[in-house]
């Protein structure tokens, strides 16, 4: 089982950029799919979670309206779309699924990709 | 509120016991799980559901919940036990949801 985030790089205040996250070795469109980041030398921070199904999708407030998850309904990746970035987005960003198939609450995440680094600085 | 608090860091002697704990109104409600990250890795999942282990996680590794307190307790620590502990929630209200994590234990063994 393996998660592989990706698409991370430097970017402007104010700019766009879309990481990816592909599976391989699991049923992965059973599984709900979270991204976390985490700011360096700080701890973890939720970001978004899409359903299994792909019809429900959770933000933190930090990046409600700017951040948007989607998955295909055939394929085997999920998308996370950032919008007007700033420097409090930086950070290494991890996609990991839920423990439980078919559950979208429980939130116990396991398979943790490697993590993809954002920096946003001018 | 909507918050889970850790206490930043401790040791714990070679082969000792440690506990560490996280505490957070969520965890009235919901389940919790724990998170071991070593410095450069990504976080592996130790415990789910407060008390259940992932196949490949050593069963010196145990968890517990009591009202708005989890624990995580290493029974017999071992050197590769150090890193930093994380613990998470879910908070959930009508059709609000958001995952929260704490702010993480970093212990040591000495």
């Amino acid at each position: 089982e393996q998660l592989v985030a990706s698409g991370g790089r430097v970017v402007q205040p104010g700019g766009s950029l879309t990481l990816s996250c592909e599976a391989s070795g699991f049923s992965f469109k059973n599984y709900a799919i979270h991204w976390v980041r985490q700011a360096p030398g700080k701890g973890l921070d939720w970001v978004a979670l899409i359903s299994y199904d792909g019809n429900i999708e959770k933000y933190a407030d930090s990046v409600k309206g700017r951040f948007t998850i989607s998955r295909a309904l055939s394929g085997n990746t999920v998308d996370l779309r950032m919008d007007r970035l700033t420097p409090e987005d930086t950070g290494t960003y991890y996609c990991a699924r839920n423990y439980r198939p078919y559950s979208n609450y429980d939130c116990w995440l396991t398979t943790w990709g490697q993590g993809t680094l954002v920096a946003v600085s001018s | 509120s909507a918050e889970l608090t850790q206490d930043p860091a401790v040791s714990v002697a070679l082969g000792q016991t440690v506990r560490i704990t996280c505490q957070g109104d969520s965890l009235r409600k919901y389940s919790g799980s724990w998170y071991q990250q070593k410095p450069g890795q990504a976080p592996i999942l130790v415990i789910y559901g407060d008390n259940n282990r992932p196949s490949g996680i050593p069963d010196r590794f145990s968890g517990s919940s009591s009202g708005p307190t989890a624990s995580l307790t290493i029974t017999g620590a071992q050197a590769e036990d150090e890193a930093d502990y994380y613990c998470n929630a879910r908070d959930a209200s009508g059709t609000r949801l958001r995952v929260l994590f704490g702010g993480g234990t970093k212990v040591t063994v000495l």
